[in-house]
């Protein structure tokens, strides 16, 4: 299935930007849609983000939608999160996933705290 | 957008009873649903997709049932490693991709 692993979490100041890495391994990644998923503390699971194989389409929750942008590098198997303009609310620990229609592989996390 | 709910929030179960957890859906998803399990300090994993499918590795204590709007997640006879919170997930209709709030089950 797979090893995906996470980084470039930490603390923001509200109104910052921070850009989330996702190095994957084991699998091919250019045949699969990839996603971002987050866990505020103590809080569910939030879906907020899908890039096609090609990265051709993206979709995102509404809740980010012109504040964070998925993106991917085939040529280096990674996916990536920038996120502008955080809000405290976007507090969370950041999951990537290989997405095929369920999540059948998922990181360890990397925490984001947006705070003052 | 699909509303996801679970029941119960918290389940409290002794080693070896059977568990039944439920979710539904707030318009038909067929059987595109998703069960995961995340135990303490861990990631989620997959249980079930589609519904009924277990994924590789799954014990087969876990089972899967349901179609429309009404799914159910049994534990045959939970296990110490079974304790954990477990959410269900619909891909029927998306963006968004929506999860359930989950249910925590615990040690009775």
């Amino acid at each position: 299935e797979g090893q995906l692993v996470e980084s470039g979490g930490g603390l923001v100041q509200p109104g910052g930007s921070l850009r989330l890495s996702c190095a994957a391994s084991g699998f091919s990644f250019n045949d699969d849609w990839m996603s971002w998923i987050r866990q505020a503390p103590g809080k569910g699971l939030e879906w907020v983000a899908n890039i096609k194989p090609d990265g051709s389409q993206r979709y995102y929750v509404d809740s980010v939608k012109g504040r964070f942008t998925i993106s991917r590098d085939n040529a280096r198997n990674s996916l990536y999160l920038q996120m502008n303009s955080l809000r405290a609310e976007d507090t969370a620990v950041y999951y990537c996933g290989r997405y095929g229609r369920s999540w059948i592989l998922w990181g360890q996390g990397t925490l984001v705290t947006v705070s003052s | 957008e699909i509303v996801m709910t679970q029941s119960p929030a918290t389940l409290s179960v002794s080693p070896g009873e059977r568990a039944t957890l439920s979710c539904r859906a707030s318009q038909s998803v067929s059987t595109n649903l998703a069960w995961y399990q995340q135990r303490p300090g861990q990631s989620p994993r997959l249980l079930i997709s589609d519904a009924s499918n277990r994924a590789t590795g799954i014990p087969a204590r876990f089972s899967g049932s349901g179609s429309g709007t009404e799914f159910t997640l049994t534990i045959s006879s939970l296990q110490s490693e079974d304790f954990a919170v477990y959410y269900c997930q619909q891909y029927e209709n998306w963006p968004p991709l929506t999860f359930g709030g989950g249910t925590k089950v615990e040690i009775k």
